[in-house]
């Protein structure tokens, strides 16, 4: 069981949008920053977003993130075949006093 | 070009010990928190470990706490992750990552660690 909650999986044809939600609590996206990462089946995971809603170079635009108290949510628009992967999202946890993820969210375009 | 590269992985009986090592190039490792996180054989992330820039500082998952131990040189832009009383619930790809934001931004490739008899 993750800290993060996040469904196991989403669909979308070809071009459409698509979001996938990450909840937590006040201890971890309450009072942090949210990561997500993007992991292609056999490679290690890519930072996607950081800092809620920040895009490090080199990642498209198709991509944002957005945080509302205790919830994150990643956005994907224009969806590519290519964009087919698992997506993690990720924090600090003050409570635990450890990094948690949440259990991965599985991406299939149609 | 910033790069980490895992090394160590391999098969050890339940209840051995591994060090697993990341070697960091590419940017000022002495500056930067690290941590590793492990994925099981088709399961999710779990972070496992953080060691700020000096190694004064580190926090554990809960699961391998007393078992597993962090540690850096920073003379050598390198990252260990040294685990005893190994259990198979431990096997999974074990990746080092660099700090940044809430977590992390750059990851190496991943060593795999299979603990079994």
């Amino acid at each position: 069981q993750s800290v993060l909650t996040q469904p196991p999986s989403v669909s979308a044809a070809p071009g459409q949008k698509v979001t996938i939600s990450c909840s937590g609590s006040s201890s971890n996206i309450g009072n942090h920053y949210v990561c997500w990462y993007q992991q292609l089946p056999g490679t290690a995971p890519k930072l996607l977003i950081y800092d809620n809603n920040k895009r490090p170079s080199g990642i498209p635009d198709r991509f944002s993130g957005s945080k509302s108290g205790t919830s994150a949510t990643l956005g994907i628009t224009g969806l590519q075949t290519g964009d087919e992967a698992d997506y993690y999202c990720g924090t600090w946890d003050n409570s635990l006093s450890a990094g948690v993820f949440g259990g991965g969210t599985k991406l299939t375009v149609l | 070009e910033v790069q980490l590269v895992e090394s160590g992985g391999g098969l050890v009986q339940p209840g051995g010990s591994l060090r697993l090592s990341c070697a960091a190039s590419g940017f000022t490792f002495s500056s930067s928190w690290m941590n590793w996180v492990r994925q099981a054989p088709g399961k999710g992330l779990e972070w496992v470990a953080n060691i700020n820039q000096d190694g004064s500082d580190k926090y554990y998952v809960d699961s391998v706490k007393g078992r597993f131990t962090i540690s850096r040189d920073n003379a050598k832009n390198s990252l260990y992750l040294q685990m005893n009383s190994l259990r198979a619930e431990d096997t999974a790809v074990y990746y080092c990552a660099r700090g940044f934001s809430s977590l992390a931004d750059i990851w190496g490739q991943g060593t795999m660690v299979t603990v079994s008899s």
